[in-house]
């Protein structure tokens, strides 16, 4: 039973445009959702969290939207930077653990 | 600083065969975990501890088994490899009040022929 979904496995967008990631989950007992970002051969990293009472949380060219009502939250990047071509996971925590979606994989064209 | 460290990064195994895979952090964190990546299935939870002496089962703990003697060091031990073994398998660590941010090692991808 997977409580956290990215139901798009891939996107592709143009430098210098925005890039949208979207993540769903079922548990309500979640408290806290980040972001990781990882590259090929190297562990993931942590990116932006967001707390369970927030619905906006922004850092720099990352910005993290929560929906509760929806159950849904959002990465927006702007403006994307061909470093930032990578695998982007979606992550809540519940209690000691942290459940994770498939991933996103994004490319930044030139 | 060293952060979370994991060896080996690389192994193959035979069907049958047990190892350990190491991981230390130096980061005084509390909590561990091990996880396993499989392609377009995003990171299951194997194993996690809350301290030393203190080990709980995740997601899919069939085949492993973990002990955390002192804070640095959780060990994962894989007995009788299995090819459904074959992964890439991560270790973290976080300190025990915080939002969730994981520390991640490397990972060691771990094939089982």
């Amino acid at each position: 039973d997977q409580q956290v979904k990215q139901n798009s496995p891939s996107l592709s967008v143009q430098e210098g445009r925005i890039s949208i990631l979207n993540c769903d989950y079922t548990n309500s007992m979640f408290d806290y959702f980040l972001w990781y970002k990882k590259y090929p051969a190297e562990g993931p990293t942590f990116l932006i969290s967001i707390s369970s009472i927030k619905d906006k949380n922004e850092d720099g060219r990352f910005t993290v939207f929560l929906n509760k009502s929806a159950k849904h939250l959002s990465l927006h990047i702007v403006p994307s930077q061909p470093g930032d071509s990578a695998v982007y996971f979606c992550a809540a925590k519940s209690d000691y653990k942290l459940s994770f979606g498939a991933g996103t994989t994004v490319t930044v064209r030139a | 600083n060293a952060g979370v460290t994991q060896t080996p990064k690389f192994r193959i195994l035979k069907i049958g065969q047990s190892m350990t895979l190491q991981c230390t952090q130096d980061m005084n964190h509390n909590y561990m975990y091990w996880y396993r990546q499989d392609p377009g299935m995003g990171l299951k939870l194997i194993y996690y501890s809350v301290g030393a002496g203190i080990t709980d089962k995740g997601e899919v703990p069939n085949g492993y088994n973990v002990s955390r003697s002192t804070t640095e060091d959780f060990p994962l031990r894989l007995e009788l490899a299995a090819p459904s073994q074959t992964s890439v398998y991560f270790c973290a660590s976080r300190p025990t009040a915080n939002t969730g941010e994981l520390f991640f090692g490397e990972g060691s991808r771990l094939t089982v022929l």
